[in-house]
């Protein structure tokens, strides 16, 4: 059954550094990968979306790559700014068609 | 285009009563969705649609039904409340089922089982 896992749950840095969110999957046997942010009383919002045969996917300060056979994700938030603080999720469209997801890592940037 | 729409935003049960969760997109979407998230989960797939009319079970199916009359509504019904259903529901449409489509979201139903 596939399993994924975020870390670390919570993260909080000051605004301007770089960092790196991470997201491991049990089965390599996916169809893409995607990350998504989650703001507080709204709904998710897709980031990026890594198909299988894809190694990385960018968009402006924003970067995931997908390494399928480690079963690992990371995405790369690039001069990190307040509005980026948000939940973080990522979900493997699995060999159902179906995503599964993991928990999220809260974020959170201190002017 | 509003999107993905879901009324409503709050609502507090007490155990055994039933309620009707609406959902609404605008987007022509041929695919529809109903999760549940729970505190510090990942969001887990109570029932999907592919298309008026037809619906299925996903991983958290038991004590939800769900009917897809038209393209844009997914309604999901809760039928005696139980406070195991306190959570929050997602409801997400797509265009497809591919490896290119993502889902599109609405804000979300959170819902309180005393």
């Amino acid at each position: 059954k596939q399993e994924v896992t975020q870390i670390p749950a919570a993260l909080s840095v000051p605004e301007g550094e770089n960092l790196v969110l991470n997201c491991s999957f049990t089965d390599s046997a996916i169809y893409n990968l995607q990350w998504f942010r989650q703001d507080p009383g709204k709904g998710l919002t897709s980031l990026l979306l890594i198909q299988s045969s894809q190694r990385e996917q960018t968009s402006g300060r924003l970067n995931a790559s997908l390494d399928k056979s480690s079963g690992r994700s990371t995405l790369y938030i690039a001069a990190s700014q307040p509005g980026d603080s948000a939940t973080y999720l990522c979900a493997v469209k699995d060999s159902n068609y179906q995503l599964i997801w993991g928990a999220g890592t809260k974020l959170i940037i201190k002017p | 285009n509003a999107g993905v729409t879901q009324t409503p935003k709050f609502r507090i049960l007490k155990i055994g009563q039933s309620m009707t969760l609406q959902c609404t997109q605008d987007m022509n979407h041929n695919y529809m969705y109903w999760y549940r998230q729970d505190p510090g989960m990942g969001l887990k797939l109570i029932y999907y649609s592919v298309g008026a009319g037809i619906t299925d079970k996903g991983e958290v199916p038991n004590g939800y039904n769900v009917s897809r009359s038209t393209t844009e509504d997914f309604p999901l019904r809760l039928e005696l409340a139980a406070p195991s259903q306190t959570s929050v529901y997602f409801c997400a449409s797509s265009l497809n089922w591919g490896s290119t489509d993502t889902q599109y979201f609405g804000p979300g139903t959170r819902l309180t089982v005393l």
